[in-house]
């Protein structure tokens, strides 16, 4: 069925060290993976998105990473700073039911 | 460009009354989303109109769950009777025309069902 699965659940570095969050979808289909910020008392914000038609995209500090074959992409995020403390959601776009399905979320701590 | 309107913020209700939710999507938006986010889960779609049409709403609980989109703008959902399990945040998102397309959210309604 549909399923995203996100790893780790919680995520603590120390600020300018990289965090890297990895998630796994099902849908062989899936051709569109974005990823979301969300803060506290605040709807999911887009940070990041990748198309399958590429392998990865960056944007200053964070990079998206795609593994078509695998069924699996990461978001990475070089020189962390406390504001970057939030949950990251990834999501996948599942072309059965033509819907976004998200992962459970990272609770991400940049410790300064 | 303004953003994804939603009210109220916060509400709280007794299980078994009833609750309705408010949506304003960013002008031009053709698609509109509402999903259910319980904490520590990600967000759940419940429901996906294309205009003032619903494309999906396999995800709602149909006894006690309904939307509606007049005009294909604003959106309501409303819930009745509500559950415990109702307790949740939700978010209301759209996007120009597709899934695929970036969908923007709002800042989400959290309910708590007493």
């Amino acid at each position: 069925g549909e399923n995203v699965e996100q790893h780790p659940s919680t995520l603590s570095v120390q600020e300018g060290d990289s965090a890297v969050i990895k998630c796994t979808y099902s849908d062989s289909a899936s051709n569109y993976f974005p990823w979301y910020k969300q803060e506290l008392g605040k709807g999911p914000q887009l940070i990041i998105d990748i198309r399958s038609n590429v392998g990865e995209k960056k944007d200053q500090r964070i990079a998206v990473t795609l593994n078509k074959t695998a069924k699996h992409f990461s978001l990475h995020i070089t020189e962390t700073q406390p504001e970057d403390s939030a949950v990251y959601f990834c999501a996948a776009y599942m072309e059965y039911g033509n819907k976004l399905v998200f992962g459970a979320g990272t609770i991400l701590r940049v410790k300064s | 460009e303004a953003g994804v309107a939603q009210s109220p913020r916060y509400k709280i209700i007794e299980k078994r009354q009833s609750v309705a939710f408010w949506c304003n999507p960013i002008s031009g938006h053709a698609t509109l989303y509402w999903y259910q986010q319980i904490l520590g889960q990600g967000p759940k779609l419940l429901i996906q109109f294309q205009n003032n049409g619903v494309v999906d709403d396999s995800q709602l609980p149909k006894d006690r769950f309904s939307a509606e989109r007049l005009k294909g703008v604003d959106s309501t959902l409303k819930i009745q009777p509500a559950k415990l399990e109702d307790s949740a945040v939700y978010l209301c998102a759209s996007s120009l025309m597709m899934v695929r397309d970036t969908q923007y959210f709002g800042p989400g309604t959290r309910l708590t069902v007493l």
